[in-house]
């Protein structure tokens, strides 16, 4: 079966630290999105990708950065991780934009301490 | 401003009691889509339902059902007969074609159902 997947699951890290978070689906969808979860926010979009080789920016993406080589992954970087970065992770995948949703993987909770 | 508000933070019923969750949303596209997601405890998300701008009947699938209200911006979400296995955190969701069709949630409503 087809399906989304994050590693790893738990992560505990040191301030300033690079982080890398994997994220891997076997839909072959084009669109692919970072979020993170906190208390009171809700989900928010980090950066997202509409296929290979492109990236872009969401609304909280100071911080981190992705990159897109396949279409099957979408690795989300911290590059020096801050106590800010605490927070759980959710990647998600859709087939195309706007009326599709969005399929999300299991989700990293993230400490940084 | 947010541009998906749900009011409620947090409800608790007794099971069996039906019980709606608002979503109010802000938008100035015309042709615009409405999620609601479930996350359980064990924390993943599951879509439930997706509507679009230019549909406003109401959907029923078993105990769950939609309305969906563009004259007050609104897309509830009522479980009729609630279990505990509707515990759960619900979002509401927003995509716009203006804005790239992201997904734009609202902060959550906990649902608690107690035996």
């Amino acid at each position: 079966d087809a399906e989304i997947t994050q590693s790893p699951r738990h992560k505990i890290t040191e301030t300033g630290r690079q982080v890398t978070l994997a994220c891997h689906q076997t839909w072959n969808h084009n669109n692919m999105f970072w979020y993170r979860q906190d208390l009171g926010h809700g989900l928010r979009l980090i950066h997202y990708s509409y296929g290979v080789q492109d990236t872009n920016k969401g609304e909280v993406s100071d911080g981190y950065s992705v990159s897109r080589s396949n279409t099957e992954d979408l690795p989300l970087t911290l590059e020096s991780a801050a106590s800010s970065q605490t927070s759980v992770y959710f990647c998600a995948s859709a087939p195309g934009q706007g009326q599709y949703e969005q399929y999300f993987g299991p989700g990293t909770r993230l400490t940084v301490t | 401003a947010q541009k998906v508000t749900q009011a409620q933070t947090e409800i608790s019923v007794v099971e069996k009691e039906d019980v709606t969750l608002d979503c109010v949303y802000e938008t100035r596209d015309t042709t615009y889509y409405l999620f609601w997601y479930k996350q359980p405890p064990s924390g993943e998300l599951v879509f439930l339902i997706r509507r679009n701008s230019f549909d406003e009947q109401n959907e029923i699938s078993g105990r769950y059902s939609w309305n969906f209200q563009k004259s007050t911006s609104s897309f509830n979400f009522t479980i009729t007969a609630s279990q505990v296995v509707d515990s759960a955190v619900y979002f509401c969701a927003l995509s716009e074609v203006v804005a790239g069709n992201m997904l734009t949630f609202g902060g959550g409503t906990r649902l608690m159902v107690k035996p």
